[in-house]
């Protein structure tokens, strides 16, 4: 167990539709990142928060969105969705804003658009 | 940022070291290199990190080259529960962990 919790663990719902993924980091770690695994892309780096604050951005559409709260919590929400958006979906989390310690990743939430 | 490269897979037999290759060519002077790995259907998961120098931890070492661009994930006695995808990164000038395609790695008894 990590200590990275993500909610839901699985979820399935119809193109065009929107999806809230939530993510509660370790206790203690200020650094939320989500990445994205899909079958013919691997892991994709997302976004990175830190303290609240948007600290990296990677391969994210415009069609999705974070943000992390005061709680340290982070939400990723997905919306006009595509059966390409199908994929497991990771949050991870550090004590530092930047990954030169490790990372602890969740278990991650099945996204299926059907 | 800076790439890696590593085998697509490698075999191993229980109880045997294993040594992951992870060549980093054009790695910068502030690149950490990184070692993940992802069990089926679980998350990645760290096992090991470095910068100059050659690492040691409970679960493996890592040893950088001289030159810094090259490095191996060494796992000194391969279990079945090591059978995994092992992801080489390096941190990026933006400090961001991109995993590439990794190293399945397939252990036999």
């Amino acid at each position: 167990d990590s200590g990275v919790t993500q909610t839901p663990k699985h979820l399935i719902t119809a193109t065009g539709q929107r999806v809230t993924l939530r993510c509660s980091p370790r206790s203690g770690d200020l650094s939320v990142y989500w990445y994205q695994q899909s079958l013919d892309q691997g892991l994709q780096f997302l976004i990175q928060y830190y303290n609240g604050e948007e600290r990296a951005k990677g391969n994210i559409l415009e069609r999705f969105s974070a943000q992390q709260f005061p709680d340290l919590h982070s939400e990723l929400n997905l919306s006009s969705l595509e059966l390409g958006d199908s994929a497991l979906y990771f949050c991870a989390s550090s004590v530092a804003g930047q990954p030169t310690g490790e990372l602890f990743f969740g278990e991650g939430s099945r996204l299926t658009v059907l | 940022d800076a790439k890696t490269t590593q085998p697509n897979s490698m075999e191993s037999n229980e109880e045997e070291p294993v040594h992951l290759p992870c060549n980093h060519s054009t790695i910068s002077g502030t690149d950490y290199i990184h070692w993940y790995r992802q069990l089926p259907s679980q998350g990645p998961e760290y096992v090991i990190h470095g910068l100059t120098s050659n690492v040691n931890n409970r679960m493996a070492s890592l040893a950088i080259a001289e030159d810094r661009k090259s490095s191996t994930l060494i796992l000194h006695r391969a279990t079945l529960r090591d059978a995994a995808v092992y992801y080489c990164i390096l941190s990026g000038e933006r400090n961001m962990l991109t995993f590439g395609g990794g190293t399945r790695l397939m252990v036999k008894p």
